[in-house]
């Protein structure tokens, strides 16, 4: 059972346009959010993340919103560049204080820029 | 300088073979990871070491036994390789407190293929 979704496999988008990439979740304990950025044969780099207690986290072009009440995130990335062409995971943090946190992930959607 | 390594990148291997993929990482994290994607592209969790302690065991079958010899490097044995072994191996390491914990930095990958 996939307790992170992102239902787009892919999206494709106009350079210089808004991408928004879609993740919506079902585990109401997850209390942090984070999204990851994939190139073709390398691993996920970390791009933003955003705390259950806020609904917004802005960096530079890339925004995250979150509402808990539909257990959606989002993330908008604007202007979109062509090096924005990646996979991009959702992922959502689930544990207590110690060491035994872990992400949830979910498949991913492609992203393409187009020039 | 790679901040988290991985060796091989690459590994083509027969059934019932044994074989070992080796992580590194010099970003002085204490907490390290190794993670499985398989051909749905779907990333999930097998183990996590803190300061060299298994604190993650993802039900993983027995035959896959990860070491640490110390806390920068994670070391994946494999033993009797079957057909579904076949994936692409992440490793990734973060630091422990706060939520820094969840922003884990991967490696490049390991494709294992077994025949």
């Amino acid at each position: 059972d996939q307790q992170v979704k992102q239902n787009s496999p892919s999206l494709s988008v106009q350079e210089g346009r808004i991408s928004i990439l879609n993740c919506d979740y079902t585990n109401s304990m997850f209390d942090y959010f984070l999204w990851y950025k994939k190139y073709p044969a390398e691993g996920p780099t970390f791009l933003i993340s955003i705390s259950s207690i806020k609904d917004k986290n802005e960096d530079g072009r890339f925004t995250v919103f979150l509402n808990k009440s539909a257990k959606h995130l989002s993330l908008h990335i604007v202007p979109s560049q062509p090096g924005d062409s990646a996979v991009y995971f959702c992922a959502a943090s689930v544990g207590g204080a110690g060491n035994n946190r872990k992400l949830i992930w979910g498949l991913g959607t492609s992203l393409a820029v187009n020039p | 300088d790679t901040a988290v390594s991985q060796t091989p990148k690459y590994l083509v291997t027969q059934m019932g073979n044994d074989k070992s993929i080796k992580c590194e990482q010099n970003l002085g994290h204490d907490t390290m990871y190794w993670y499985k994607q398989d051909s749905k592209k779907f990333l999930k969790i097998m183990f996590s070491y803190n300061n060299k302690e298994l604190i993650i065991n993802e039900t993983v079958p027995n035959r896959f036994s990860p070491k640490s010899p110390d806390k920068a490097h994670l070391n994946l044995h494999i033993n009797s390789l079957e057909l579904g072994d076949s994936a692409v191996y992440f490793c990734a390491s973060s630091q422990s407190g706060g939520r820094s914990y969840n922003e884990q930095f991967f490696g490049p990958g390991t494709r294992l293929t077994v025949l």
